[in-house]
């Protein structure tokens, strides 16, 4: 069985203030794929980034950078300066090609104050 | 076709009605997957389905629900005699197939959020 856990259910920071999301997960596939979604206030699930198993790189894009550890399981999300706009709900979910079921995570409610 | 779409967009139902949510994918997808998000939560699986195929509805609950892809039109998730625990917002994803070697080509609609009243 997999399993996505999202401790942090709600963050509130004031804008400029960096913010990081933990996701930690659990599988018995070697070969997986984690997720990171964005859910605004509209309701819509905005695909972030698609991380795989076998590669170990951290990324960064924009505002945005993902810190993927395999030695703990985690695939944690940082947003540096944010701003009121990202305001929303994150999702962290993982999948494996031997599961074309998504595992979602509960979700983080970031707020960010002017 | 820019996206999945779902429609409606929001739907209020009273109890025991029926409620139908429709979900066209995208275009030369031929694989949908149905999410239910309940309040406070993440999303759960549902149902996968192919053209006229079920191919895992394990997320379903046994009883008022049901979905269809048929050969033409959009897959249909039906909710008979809605209750008020009916409520959430659910969400069609569609991928052109399942690629066991390049991972997931999920494509999410915006989703249709359910109200019973």
């Amino acid at each position: 069985a997999q399993k996505v856990t999202q401790a942090q259910t709600e963050i509130s920071v004031v804008e400029k203030e960096d913010v990081t999301l933990d996701c930690v997960y659990e599988t018995r596939d070697t070969t997986y794929y984690l997720f990171w979604y964005k859910q605004p206030p509209s309701g819509e699930l905005v695909f972030l980034i698609r991380r795989n198993s076998f590669d170990e790189q951290n990324e960064i894009s924009g505002r945005y950078s993902w810190n993927f550890q395999k030695s703990t399981s985690s695939f944690n999300f940082t947003i540096t300066a944010s701003q009121v706009v990202d305001s929303a709900v994150y999702f962290c979910a993982l999948t494996s090609p031997n599961d074309y079921k998504l595992s979602f995570g509960a979700g983080t409610t970031v707020t960010v104050r002017a | 076709n820019a996206g999945v779409m779902q429609n409606p967009r929001h739907l209020v139902r009273r109890r025991g009605q029926e409620a139908r949510l429709r979900c066209s994918p995208m275009k030369g997808h031929s694989h949908v997957y149905w999410y239910r998000q309940l309040p406070e939560e993440g999303l759960k699986f549902m149902v996968y389905l192919q053209k006229e195929n079920i191919i895992d509805e394990s997320g379903m609950p046994k009883e008022r629900f049901s979905a269809e892809f048929p050969k033409e039109g959009p897959s249909i998730l039906r909710i008979q005699q809605v209750v008020r625990g009916d409520s959430a917002a659910y969400f069609c994803a569609s991928s052109p197939l399942w690629n066991r070697d390049v991972g997931y080509g999920y494509t999410f609609g915006s989703g249709t959020r359910l109200t019973v009243v």
